[in-house]
């Protein structure tokens, strides 16, 4: 159990574009996703905290007019990179929380998405 | 705030040879502490974690980890590898609190095991 998928694995757009990417939680109900960047040999870095029917939390120096984020139901978040440019090529990886009563909530983490601007 | 260092960017090993990745953490509250495993092209996957309670825990496939809190580590160790355990390896904290989100990485340690 516990599954969350990612699609598409691998995108190739122009410079200028607008690239969508979608994070589903499988077989349970997420009432967090996170979404990270990963550039090659690096760790995650997180961007943004999308709580299911509100706004996102965006880290300090992510811009959130570039990368929007919409999480419209407990299985579904969407991070959309608008106006895409080449230092945006990087590892998308999202993650989505288990809603348990639990003190801890693991994140389960989807299989990324590689993003190649041209 | 929390902090992760893993002091090792790179670890070769020879297939069969135990292995240790170090991980440090900074935080000014009690932490929960994970490790996980990724490979090539893929999400990361929980190799294993520490909440509360026995400070050793152990992952299925051989690999355990223990928390030291007064040297603030959480080394990952497992006595004898196989091909199969190359990866990168991430360490990571949350703050010990019901309703904790955050996860800060470490940079990883790539693991990679010689024949």
């Amino acid at each position: 159990g516990a599954v969350v998928s990612q699609h598409p694995s691998r995108v190739i757009c122009k410079s200028g574009t607008s690239v969508k990417i979608e994070c589903r939680s499988l077989d349970f109900q997420a009432t967090t996703m996170f979404w990270y960047r990963q550039f090659p040999k690096q760790s995650l870095m997180l961007m943004a905290t999308s709580n299911e029917g509100s706004k996102a939390t965006y880290e300090q120096g992510v811009e959130k007019d570039k990368f929007l984020i919409n999480h419209a139901s407990l299985t579904l978040s969407t991070l959309t990179v608008t106006s895409a440019h080449p230092e945006d090529s990087s590892f998308y990886i999202c993650s989505a929380r288990v809603l348990a009563g639990s003190s801890y909530n693991e994140q389960f983490f989807g299989p990324g998405t590689r993003l190649t601007v041209l | 705030a929390q902090s992760v260092t893993q002091l090792d960017s790179q670890v070769p090993v020879f297939e069969e040879a135990p292995v240790e990745l170090r991980c440090n953490y900074s935080s000014s509250v009690s932490v929960y502490l994970f490790w996980y495993v990724q490979y090539p092209n893929q999400g990361l996957q929980l190799l294993l974690k520490y909440l509360s309670g026995s400070t050793l825990v152990e992952s299925i496939n051989g690999f355990e980890a223990e928390f030291n809190k007064s040297q603030t580590s959480f080394h990952l160790r497992k006595p004898s590898v196989h091909i199969s355990d190359t990866a990168e390896y991430f360490c990571a904290v949350s703050p010990g609190r019901r309703g904790a989100q955050k996860l800060v990485f470490g940079q990883g340690t790539r693991l990679t095991i010689n024949p």
